[in-house]
């Protein structure tokens, strides 16, 4: 099974609206990375958070990292056609210390 | 610009050829690198950690003789599909573990199609 959870696993919105995608693991994460990507091309790194309870945002971007260093979220404002694709959350796990990915989020906004 | 290159970007070949992609680090030495794979709609599956100068970790369910990879130095990992087939159709994406706290860096990937 995957370390890393992704919920939802897709989603389609209607330009404008607000979403929110999840990232959740039963272990405690070092850190935690959100990508975007199109299948079969390369990733683009987003944010990085590597604090519990740490909070960043990029344009219409936020993502935060929860307290026990579990769980994450990334939150889109207002979206755009141009924030669709696989969104892709990262992370090295404690113990085996491998980077990991999640299952991933098809994100597709119509204009 | 880009701190990990990978190569080939795309390959198209016949069933039954090997084929090898590099990944190098190109500012900095990497004593660890990652290969993943990724079939279409679905995320990036690890395959195998590279460690230079000794044998590669690989997952779960990898063949270890059908990809083959080789870390001989540290700006180098190299993985080698042998013999492939359709099935091995897929997009293959390499990483370079960086500074402490900071986050990978990634290849730009493969995309493989065997005939």
């Amino acid at each position: 099974s995957q370390e890393l959870e992704q919920s939802p696993q897709s989603l389609i919105v209607q330009e404008g609206k607000n979403l929110t995608i999840n990232c959740t693991s039963s272990k405690t994460l070092y850190g935690l990375y959100w990508y975007k990507q199109k299948y079969g091309e390369g990733l683009i790194f987003l944010m990085m958070l590597q604090k519990g309870g740490e909070e960043k945002s990029h344009e219409k971007i936020t993502a935060k990292l929860d307290e026990k260093k579990q769980q994450s979220s990334l939150h889109i404002t207002a979206s755009q056609p141009s924030h669709a694709g696989i969104y892709l959350c990262g992370a090295v796990t404690s113990g085996t210390y491998k980077y990991i990915f999640g299952t991933g989020t098809r994100l597709k906004v119509l204009a | 610009g880009a701190v990990v290159s990978q190569h080939p970007s795309r390959v198209i070949c016949k069933s039954g050829t090997s084929v090898k992609i590099e990944c190098r680090s190109l500012d900095f030495q990497a004593t660890t690198m990652f290969w993943y794979r990724q079939f279409p709609k679905q995320s990036l599956m690890l395959m195998a950690t590279s460690n230079e100068g000794s044998k590669a970790t690989y997952e779960q369910g990898v063949e270890k003789d059908k990809f083959l990879i080789n870390h001989a130095s540290l700006t180098l990992s190299t993985l080698t599909v042998t013999s492939a087939h359709p099935e091995d159709s897929s997009f293959y994406i390499c990483s370079a573990k960086g500074e402490v706290g900071q986050p990978q860096h990634f290849g730009d990937g493969t995309r493989l199609s065997i005939l």
